[in-house]
């Protein structure tokens, strides 16, 4: 059973730039979680994704935006990226009936420069 | 604002020791417990997960879970150098979100 795939899994941006991150879940996934994760601040939860309906957002602002497809795949935006965007971002895929039991992907590393 | 509170470390042990890893939490409906286990430079991997208070085995890992303190362990027996890594903290109650604590790393030297 394939894992949750994230693309790219590197990338380098500059300021004021947009960038698109893609995460397809496991097979049968209909959840999908993105965290950032910083040495800092840890993993800090963006939004999650249940059939294609934001379903909880956490606390970040307006420039960090997602959406979920028919087919469980998500993406999330950044628009007008700054140096502190700088981290992992995580993708995660859970089954309906275990919501906290978050299979990980191998994360995409932003680097804003 | 819920927290959830671990001690960074690292904690060193000796191998075939037992590490003990610490957590507690601020919200106190909390319902499920987890501990997510991640390898410097990989993601974050679940390794428990409890929801009652008392004690919930698996292999060499053993997390206990005490509601009324609001805290929250994971035991690991016969610590082994490839447990090294850091060791995750995670509370929620329903469907909201997944609250991580920001982690344990722990050392287990040969």
């Amino acid at each position: 059973k394939a894992g949750v795939t994230q693309t790219p899994r590197y990338l380098i941006k500059t300021r004021g730039q947009q960038v698109t991150l893609s995460c397809s879940p496991i097979s049968g996934h209909r959840s999908v979680s993105w965290y950032q994760q910083t040495p800092g601040q840890g993993l800090q939860f963006l939004f999650e994704y249940f059939s294609e309906t934001q379903r909880n957002k956490g606390n970040f602002p307006g420039r960090f935006s997602g959406r979920q497809f028919s087919n469980s795949r998500s993406e999330m935006n950044v628009s007008t990226l700054e140096l502190g965007d700088s981290a992992l971002y995580l993708c995660a895929s859970s089954f309906e009936g275990a919501p906290g039991e978050l299979f990980f992907g191998e994360g995409s590393r932003l680097t804003v420069l | 604002q819920k927290e959830v509170e671990q001690n960074s470390g690292p904690l060193s042990v000796p191998e075939g020791a037992i590490a003990s890893l610490n957590c507690t939490y601020s919200d106190r409906v909390s319902q499920s417990f987890f501990w997510y286990r991640q390898y410097s430079g990989k993601s974050p991997e679940l390794i428990m997960s409890i929801y009652s208070n008392g004690d919930k085995e698996d292999g060499r890992f053993t997390a206990q879970l005490n509601k009324a303190s609001q805290y929250v362990s994971l035991l690991i027996r016969d610590s082994q150098p490839s447990d090294s890594a850091t060791y995750l903290c995670a509370v929620t109650r329903g469907n909201t979100p997944l609250v991580f604590g920001k982690g344990t790393r722990l050392s287990v030297i040969a």
